[in-house]
């Protein structure tokens, strides 16, 4: 499975935006990138996912490259609610292959 | 979202007894469900895929017969680990797999976890 790279950890402030990002270089063609998110003591909830376009929801926007070799998950205004670690997951289209975790970026917040 | 279910939340067991985590997928029938081990500050690892009424297939270094795997029907699959040890305490986290119709794709969902403490 193609490989991502995130920050270990992020600080952002109440009520300000945060842009996490993750490194997909040796993504393929079929690869849809999928983050999501989990909260302390919980499973891990889905944020958002993407192929080739950004994509919005009512959680998050994503916003992938153009060469799709990196991606950004924006929550356009974080809440402590939000503190949690957010994982960037490669999975190729149609796959039957399980979710694969990586070690996540750590989100802080602070009020 | 889909709802995936797990119980107990937590446990306390002694040593050497076995202990059995129930997964459930509430609103939808899943193709496929997936135990997860995550220790403290760590990541989680896939512990082992399970296929309703065939067994169960373990990854690398997981031992079979110490994590007992019975998935009975497309909504229900159990976790039961035996003989519990110390270092068997960690968050056990099913996940259940659904084809969406609307999208012909395959979406994967989380239960809760179950966290275990083996004294």
């Amino acid at each position: 499975d193609a490989k991502t790279t995130q920050p270990n950890s992020m600080e952002s402030n109440e009520e300000e935006p945060v842009h996490l990002p993750c490194n997909h270089s040796t993504i393929s063609g079929t690869d849809y990138i999928h983050w999501y998110r989990q909260l302390p003591s919980q499973g891990p909830e889905y944020v958002i996912h993407g192929l080739t376009s950004n994509v919005n929801n009512r959680m998050a926007s994503l916003a992938i490259a153009e060469d799709r070799k990196s991606s950004t998950l924006i929550l356009h205004r974080a809440t402590l609610r939000d503190a949690a670690v957010y994982y960037c997951i490669l999975k190729p289209t149609g796959s039957a292959r399980q979710l694969t975790f990586g070690s996540g970026t750590q989100l802080t917040v602070l009020p | 979202g889909a709802v995936v279910s797990q119980h107990p939340s937590r446990v306390i067991c002694k040593s050497g007894t076995s202990v059995k985590i129930e997964c459930r997928s509430l609103d939808f029938q899943a193709t496929t469900m997936f135990w997860y081990r995550q220790f403290p500050k760590q990541s989680l690892m896939l512990m082992a895929t399970s296929n309703e009424g065939s067994k169960a297939t373990y990854e690398q270094g997981v031992e079979k017969d110490k994590f007992l795997i019975n998935h009975a029907s497309l909504t229900l699959s159990t976790l039961t680990v035996t003989s519990a040890h110390p270092e068997d305490s960690s968050f056990y986290i099913c996940s259940a797999r659904v084809r969406d119709p609307n999208i012909g794709r395959e979406t994967q969902y989380f239960g809760p976890g179950t966290r275990l403490l083996v004294l």
